[in-house]
């Protein structure tokens, strides 16, 4: 099915430790982005991308890093997991203009002890 | 400042009524886009319902209508003959300006719970 496709759906961590979520879509969409939820709160937005090769920070960027190499993957690395990193991290793509909102992930649970 | 505001932490329906989640929403920006998101259990966002700034008729997809209200700055979503599966979280959800990228600002959302 046509989509966005986010792996791993859980991940525990040690405090210290680094992976990579990632995020990938199928639709051709120009832009993509990551978001964060945390309880209590709507989403918040972390990192996103216009195009391959052109990323920018969002509302909540530190302790962060993402690339995009390609149309369709782009993956969110986190360096030294913290435990304020603990979130449901949701990937998101759209095309500009598309009054349709944007495509989200599945979510990843990631719990960082 | 919030920019999107939703005041109802939870709310309870009694299957096959209608019901309304209020949204406002704050901007400066002419040109803005107003979403609801649904969030069940299983945690997908579901996209429901869009309306467009300048768009003259509420919106409405199947048996989710948004109520705008401009010069109020709210857009409610009005759920009619509720069913069991719409018990969730709802979320709305606003982008502004009309180029490039525009992120989405959500609200903290709205419980809600549908009962037999």
């Amino acid at each position: 099915n046509a989509g966005v496709t986010q792996t791993p759906k859980f991940q525990v961590l040690k405090t210290g430790q680094s992976m990579t979520l990632q995020c990938a879509q199928d639709m051709n969409h120009e832009y993509m982005s990551w978001y964060r939820q945390d309880p209590g709160m709507g989403l918040r937005l972390i990192h996103y991308s216009v195009g391959a090769g052109i990323t920018d920070q969002g509302e909540v960027p530190n302790g962060y890093n993402v690339s995009r190499s390609t149309t369709e993957d782009f993956p969110l690395r986190l360096l030294s997991a913290a435990p304020s990193q603990t979130s449901v991290y949701f990937c998101a793509s759209n095309n500009a203009g598309s009054n349709y909102g944007y495509t989200f992930g599945s979510g990843t649970r990631l719990t960082v002890v | 400042a919030q920019k999107i505001t939703q005041t109802q932490p939870g709310m309870f329906v009694q299957e096959k009524e209608a019901v309304t989640l209020d949204c406002t929403y704050d901007t400066s920006d002419p040109s803005y886009g107003l979403f609801w998101y649904k969030q069940p259990s299983s945690g997908e966002m579901i996209f429901l319902i869009y309306q467009g700034s300048y768009d003259q008729q509420n919106a409405t997809e199947g048996r989710y209508s948004l109520n705008f209200q401009k010069a109020r700055k709210s857009a409610n979503l009005v759920i009619s003959a509720s069913q069991l599966g719409d018990s969730a979280m709802y979320f709305c959800a606003m982008r502004e300006g009309r180029t490039g990228f525009q992120k989405l600002v959500f609200g903290t959302g709205t419980r809600l719970l549908v009962s037999p």
